[in-house]
C-alpha cells in the first residue's frame, strides 16, 4: 500500500490564482481530512469527508473547497490563493484507532 | 472547543535520559492521539488512548481520563527520537481531531 499520497510537495502561487492539491489513498478508508500546519499553532482541521459524497466543514473553512467522488481522492481547492494561505497542508485517513498523514504540501503564496 | 495544552514547549536531553511529555485538555473526549512529527515534516501516529496506559518499544502512554490529562514517556532517549511531539483529541464527532502546538524534543548524544 502507498498510504496517504499528496501531490504536489511544494507549490508557490501568486494571489488570486487558484489550484488543487490533490490527497488520495488505497486504504479504503471511508473518513478523510485536510488540516493546515502554521508556525506556533496546532494542525487546524479546514474540511473532512466521512465518505464518498460527503464532505463538512472543519475549524478554518474559507477560502477552500472540498469534494469527495470517490473513496480513494479526496481534493482541496484554492478558489484565490491569498498570502494567509501559505502554510503547510496535510491530508489525513483514518480507520480504528489508527491516523494516517499524508507527507504534506509546502504552499506559499506572494 | 476543547483546548488542548502540552508541556514542555520545547525539550533538550541527553542521549538515555527518561523523557516526559504532558497534555492536558478541557473538555471530555472519546480518545486521545500521540503523534510523531519527524524533522523531514511527515507525520506518524504512535498511540491512541482512550483509558489506561499503551506501551510500544521505548515508548509508553498513559491517561487520566477524569484528570484530562496524558503523558508520553520515552525511555533510554536516543537522538532518533528528537521529534515534534504532538497530543490530539477527539471528541467523538466527525468533525476531526483538535491538537496541542507540540513540543519539540532534541536529544543530545
Amino acid at each position: 500500500n502507498a498510504g496517504v499520497t499528496q501531490t504536489p510537495k511544494f507549490q508557490v502561487l501568486k494571489t488570486g490564482q487558484s489550484m488543487t492539491l490533490q490527497c488520495a489513498q488505497d486504504m479504503n478508508h471511508e473518513y478523510m481530512s485536510w488540516y493546515r500546519q502554521d508556525p506556533g499553532m496546532g494542525l487546524r482541521l479546514i474540511h473532512y469527508s466521512v465518505g464518498a459524497g460527503i464532505t463538512d466543514q472543519g475549524e478554518v473553512p474559507n477560502g477552500y473547497n472540498v469534494s469527495r467522488s470517490t473513496t480513494e481522492d479526496f481534493p482541496l481547492r484554492l478558489l484565490s490563493a491569498a498570502p494567509s494561505q501559505t502554510s503547510v497542508y496535510f491530508c489525513a485517513s483514518s480507520y480504528a484507532e489508527t491516523q494516517y498523514f499524508g507527507p504534506g504540501t509546502r504552499l506559499l503564496v506572494l | 472547543k476543547n483546548e488542548v495544552e502540552q508541556s514542555p514547549q520545547n525539550l533538550t536531553a541527553q542521549e538515555g535520559e527518561f523523557i516526559t511529555i504532558n497534555c492536558s485538555y478541557s473538555v471530555g473526549i472519546s480518545a486521545l492521539h500521540w503523534l510523531q512529527q519527524h524533522p523531514g515534516g511527515g507525520i506518524v501516529s504512535l498511540f491512541m488512548l482512550s483509558s489506561g496506559k499503551k506501551k510500544h518499544g521505548r515508548l509508553i502512554a498513559t491517561i487520566n481520563i477524569q484528570e484530562k490529562h496524558s503523558s508520553l514517556h520515552i525511555t533510554a532517549s536516543h537522538p532518533r527520537d528528537s521529534a515534534v511531539y504532538i497530543c490530539a483529541v477527539d471528541g467523538g464527532g466527525a468533525d476531526g481531531l483538535t491538537f496541542g502546538k507540540g513540543t519539540h524534543l532534541i536529544i543530545q548524544p
